[in-house]
């Protein structure tokens, strides 16, 4: 069992359209990370936060400590958006320093 | 600055074989960790280090050694290759795992045949 579950798996939409994507953990976490892979392969960091809500242009991360639960919003989706999202929860327990992944969500916008 | 260098990025091997996959960093970044991504499977964690001189297992560690004897540079061996091993990794490195982001090296395809 993944301890970190990505809904959903896919995800189609048009142009435009609000896009949320779900991150459920079962354990608790130092940090959340939000990350997107394009079609080439190369994975780049979108965000990283502890609590709260961060924004970065049409992109907002939100995290619910409480609940073990994040989402990734994109407002006014475009083309360009297609990727893989991918979110990691880390974990720091005794010796352990592990970051975890999901499986990620493939997001598809239609022009 | 060239962030998280991975060589090679393309590697095929034969059943037994060795090799060591190169990835190093000039942020001097504390934390450094090598992936495997696997159709369905997401990234999977293989070896991590939290500095020079300390490294730990992941999810994945059998078939594969990691060392860091400088903060610069975190070489993962394969020992004795196995189709199994088939896979594109990828090296991770941040100042802190916990309150910093993740800046990812380009990959690694790697056939074992």
């Amino acid at each position: 069992k993944n301890e970190v579950e990505q809904s959903p798996q896919n995800l189609t939409a048009q142009e435009g359209e609000f896009i949320t994507i779900n991150c459920s953990y079962s354990v608790g976490i130092s940090a959340l990370h939000w990350l997107q892979q394009h079609p080439g392969g190369g994975i780049v960091s979108l965000f990283m936060l502890s609590s709260g809500k961060k924004k970065h242009g049409r992109l907002i991360a939100t995290i619910n400590i409480q609940e073990k639960h994040s989402s990734l919003h994109i407002t006014a989706s475009h083309p360009r958006d297609s990727a893989v999202y991918i979110c990691a929860r880390h974990t720091r327990m005794n010796r352990d320093d592990k970051i975890i992944f999901g499986k990620g969500t493939r997001l598809h916008i239609l022009p | 600055n060239a962030g998280v260098t991975q060589t090679p990025k393309f590697q095929v091997l034969k059943t037994g074989q060795s090799m060591t996959l190169q990835c190093a960093q000039d942020m001097n970044h504390e934390y450094m960790s090598w992936y495997r991504q696997d159709p369905g499977m997401g990234l999977r964690l293989i070896h991590y280090s939290v500095g020079a001189g300390i490294t730990d297992q992941g999810e994945v560690p059998n078939g594969y050694n990691v060392s860091r004897s400088t903060t610069e540079d975190f070489p993962l061996r394969l020992l004795s290759a196995a189709p199994s091993q088939t896979s594109v990794y990828f090296c991770a490195s941040s100042f802190s795992a916990y309150n910093s982001p993740l800046h990812f090296g380009n990959g690694t395809r790697l056939t074992v045949t």
